[in-house]
């Protein structure tokens, strides 16, 4: 299977700042089938970005995806309180589908 | 507009057998393009596909985590179903039920609100 690794573990910015984060797979991503989620406490996950950097309905340009092969990367610019929450990567190129560990956000 | 929602039991003892249903509403289980499936996440970790299905009938399993997981369809009811055998403390976990579109290699678009289930012993 291909495992997912993802960076930091845990990111603090301020409002304003950019929020840069890491999804790397263990081996190559068919044809970039990459997805983010955002997970908010006691809620669902949320699809944010799905094939590395198209993003999803209703999800603000503030949030945006890059990469291909096996380095993938999150980009949130001009942070607000409300992205505060902890990112998922997914990747869906090969079965098992599998998620990384995650990547926790606070807002200062 | 499309919704998810899990129920079952919260409670199970360990050896036992989980049995979860996730209600589709606002749109049929039989869309041509949908598959269904079943994502669980440990209390504070990360989330682990459990497996998905289509409409038919034709199911696909993570083998990784378990090989214990069935998913079956009731086209009537407009549900699926998750069953886990000889469950353990290890299982214990938020089950969500979730949509894909266009195939069980995807990414899930639209998610149950979850269910919280814990195995004791």
């Amino acid at each position: 299977e291909i495992v997912l690794t993802q960076s930091p573990g845990t990111l603090s910015l301020s409002p304003g700042e950019s929020a840069t984060l890491s999804c790397r797979a263990s081996q190559s991503v068919t044809s970039s089938y990459l997805a983010w989620y955002q997970q908010k406490p006691g809620q669902a996950p949320r699809l944010l970005i799905y094939g590395a950097s198209s993003r999803a309905t209703d999800i603000p340009d503030r949030f945006s995806g890059s990469g291909s092969g096996s380095d993938f990367t999150l980009t949130i610019n001009r942070l607000e309180p409300e992205d505060s929450a902890v990112y998922y990567c997914q990747q869906y190129g090969s079965s098992p589908l599998t998620f990384g560990g995650g990547t926790k956000v606070e807002i200062k | 507009q499309l919704q998810l929602q899990e129920s079952g039991p919260g409670l199970v003892k360990s050896s036992e057998t989980l049995s979860l249903t996730c209600t589709v509403s606002g749109g049929s289980i039989t869309m041509s393009s949908s598959y269904w499936g079943w994502i669980r996440q440990p209390p504070g970790k990360g989330l682990e596909w459990i497996g998905s299905l289509y409409y038919s009938g034709t199911t696909y399993y993570n083998p990784f985590p378990t090989s214990r997981a069935s998913l079956s369809v009731d086209r009537s009811k407009n549900q699926f179903s998750l069953t886990l055998s000889s469950v353990t403390a290890a299982d214990t976990a938020i089950y969500y039920c979730a949509r894909s579109d266009l195939g069980f290699l995807r990414f899930f678009d639209h998610w149950g609100q979850g269910i919280l289930v814990t195995v004791s012993s």
